[in-house]
């Protein structure tokens, strides 16, 4: 099973600052299948990143995502109010797994 | 517009059963292989399993083989979990997903609200 690990665990930013989220694999993802979702208090998951770097429909460009391998990166370039959440990595290259979690809270 | 809803959760003693539903719209349903994703309070993700469109294939992560079977009726466009021998850290709320193709190896473009299943003496 390929493990994911995410850090921070917590990140404490304030808005309009850039905020950096990490995902690490304990093994190769294939083909980049690498997505990231956001979750809200009481919400269900929100897909915003596939394919490692492609933007779900509707998601602002200010969500980025990049990498291959075992090292991902989620980048959201310019935070807003609405951005401060629980975001999780996910690969889906070799069965299903999910990232622990990072929260973003704010500063 | 996609919409997903699960129903069918509740209180059950450790060792019971419980099964779980997803009405599905908005989409062709057996076009698309289903998930199930659960959440354990304050916890993270933890996907459970999955059914190809036709409900031919299925599969299930090792916390849950052998204790429940999904299944679907795409007449109905619904999924289905069954849980048997349920035990305490199966305390979750249950999420339907909608994959993001036919395939089984594919991200989650939908979600529906969960249902929340407890287990408790």
């Amino acid at each position: 099973e390929i493990v994911l690990t995410q850090s921070p665990g917590t990140l404490s930013l304030s808005p309009g600052e850039r905020a950096t989220l990490s995902c690490r694999a304990s093994q190769s993802v294939s083909s980049s299948y690498l997505a990231w979702y956001q979750q809200k208090p009481g919400q269900a998951p929100r897909l915003l990143i596939y394919g490692a770097s492609s933007r779900a429909t509707g998601i602002p460009d200010r969500f980025s995502g990049s990498g291959s391998g075992t090292d991902f990166t989620l980048t959201i370039s310019r935070l807003e109010p609405e951005d401060f959440a629980v975001y999780y990595c996910q690969q889906y290259g070799s069965s299903h797994t999910f990232g622990q979690g990072t929260k973003l809270e704010i500063k | 517009e996609v919409q997903l809803v699960e129903s069918g959760g509740g209180v059950v003693q450790p060792g019971g059963s419980l099964r779980l539903s997803c009405a599905a719209s908005g989409f062709t349903f057996d076009d698309y292989a289903m998930h199930w994703v659960r959440q354990a309070p304050g916890k993270g993700l933890e996907w459970v399993s999955l059914i190809s469109g036709d409900g031919g294939s299925t599969y299930y992560a090792d916390s849950v083989k052998g204790r429940f079977t999904i299944s679907r009726d795409n007449s109905k466009n619904s999924l289905y979990l069954q849980m048997n021998s349920l035990r305490t850290e199966d305390t979750a709320l249950y999420y339907c997903a909608k994959g993001m193709s036919s395939s089984w190896l594919d991200y989650f473009d939908y979600w529906g609200q969960g249902t929340l299943v407890t287990v408790s003496s």
